[in-house]
């Protein structure tokens, strides 16, 4: 199966902020990458998919980038409702597999 | 608009087994490949299985190939996930995930049930 190796595991913050959020795949996985965010008690919601492509209603300044085995997740300037836990997840073949999780806090 | 409910969680004894199912509105049901995702508590997300649109192609994660079967009724509209020879440490909330596009089988999962706590103890 394809590891998904997600960093930082958690990551203080503050509003206004730029951060980024790291996953590194065990092999190839050309641009089969999603993000996704979680909130305490929430399913997760998907914000980015084929490694770039934002998803419908999601805010703009949630970016995606990558291809290979390097992906990132940029959120361009925090806003208050950001603070969450943040997953990649490969779909480039089966089992699929997500990253360990950011957790996203107010510093 | 589309939903995904998931039912049948509860407190199940190690070594038995529970059904989960997963009823969905609002979309095409046959249409769509849904797949099973769970989060041990405190814990990070756990990819579990998928069935194609017509069920007849499933795969799953190798922590329950063989104890776990994923199901599904057009019918109905319904997933189902049997759970057999349960063990602890498949206590976690179980949520049930439809794809993005339609009779796809890759792709990301756009819409999300709430999800079903299962707990498994003695």
């Amino acid at each position: 199966a394809i590891q998904m190796t997600q960093s930082p595991s958690s990551l203080s913050a503050s509003v206004g902020d730029r951060v980024t959020i790291t996953c590194r795949a065990s092999q190839a996985i050309r641009v089969d990458v999603g993000w996704y965010q979680q909130k305490p008690g929430k399913a997760p919601k998907l914000l980015i998919y084929a490694a770039s492509s934002l998803h419908s209603g999601v805010p703009s300044r949630f970016s995606g980038s990558g291809s290979g085995t390097d992906f990132t997740l940029t959120i361009s300037s925090l806003q208050p409702e950001d603070f969450a836990t943040y997953y990649c997840l490969q779909d480039y073949n089966y089992p699929r597999t997500f990253g360990q999780g950011t957790k996203l806090e107010i510093k | 608009q589309v939903q995904l409910v998931e039912s049948g969680g509860g407190v199940v004894q190690p070594g038995r087994s529970l059904r989960l199912s997963c009823a969905a509105s609002g979309f095409t049901f046959r249409n769509y490949a849904i797949h099973w995702v769970r989060q041990a508590p405190g814990k990070g997300l756990e990819w579990l299985a998928v069935i194609s649109f017509d069920g007849r192609n499933k795969y799953y994660a190798d922590s329950v190939k063989g104890r776990f079967t994923i199901s599904r009724d057009n019918s109905n509209s319904t997933l189902y996930l049997q759970m057999n020879s349960l063990r602890t440490e498949d206590t976690a909330v179980y949520y049930c995930a439809r794809f993005l596009q339609d009779t796809a089988m890759i792709g990301p999962l756009e819409y999300w049930g709430q999800g079903t706590l299962v707990t498994v103890s003695s």
